[in-house]
């Protein structure tokens, strides 16, 4: 069975500062890897997605996030967060094609101080 | 930019009674999908729907529970008798043909009291 981890639940960091957000994935075929953040009380917003090409892939918000398949990883990265970023952050894999359902980590909360 | 929406945004009600929470997705896709997040905790997967059937279920989506699309942009999510555990944010999905790129609704709150 697909299955996501995020071990970190809470992650605080100091404004400027870089993040590094762990995502570890357990899926029997080629995943499709997402990344979504999430406000207090707000939806899903998508900040990038991965299936193929370079394993560096570039998002919104200037989020990055590099598969590594040999280590079942998908981390986001940012080199420099801002007090905006405070947001619950989760990870997602699913099939590439068809409709089959995501499977969410159960999230880290990033707070930023000052 | 095409988006899913979802109403209401937020719905209080009594246990026991029946709720309708309602989605719109993206007009030109064929999939949809409904997950909830209970506070504090994951995104669960709940249904997906495609072709007027379900695709897939997951072991939260008893008796319960159904969906429907009633009309060509509405898909539903009932709930035919609410239970506190209920209470959660409810997310409709869609995706198109192709790769499996779901656009998620702003949700819906849902209390039951």
């Amino acid at each position: 069975a697909q299955s996501v981890t995020q071990p970190d639940i809470h992650i605080t960091v100091s404004e400027g500062a870089s993040l590094e957000l762990r995502c570890n994935y357990s899926y029997g075929a080629t995943p499709y890897l997402f990344w979504y953040v999430q406000s207090p009380g707000q939806g899903l917003q998508l900040l990038l997605k991965y299936f193929s090409g370079d394993t560096l892939v570039q998002g919104i918000k200037g989020f990055e996030a590099e598969f590594k398949r040999s280590q079942s990883s998908f981390n986001l990265r940012k080199p420099s967060v801002h007090w905006s970023d405070a947001a619950e952050y989760f990870c997602a894999v699913g099939a590439i094609f068809g409709n089959e359902k995501l499977t969410f980590g159960t999230g880290t909360r990033l707070t930023i101080i000052p | 930019e095409p988006e899913v929406t979802q109403t209401p945004s937020h719905q209080v009600t009594q246990m026991g009674q029946e709720v309708i929470l309602r989605c719109v997705p993206i007009s030109n896709h064929l999939y949809f999908y409904w997950y909830r997040q209970i506070l504090g905790q994951k995104v669960e997967f709940l249904v997906s729907f495609y072709n007027n059937e379900i695709s897939e279920k997951s072991e939260i989506f008893d008796d319960q529970f159904s969906v429907e699309r009633p009309d060509g942009s509405n898909f539903t999510l009932k709930i035919r008798s609410t239970k506190l555990e209920d209470s959660a944010m409810y997310f409709c999905a869609s995706s198109g043909t192709g790769v499996n790129e779901q656009f998620f609704g702003p949700g819906t709150r849902l209390t039951v009291l």
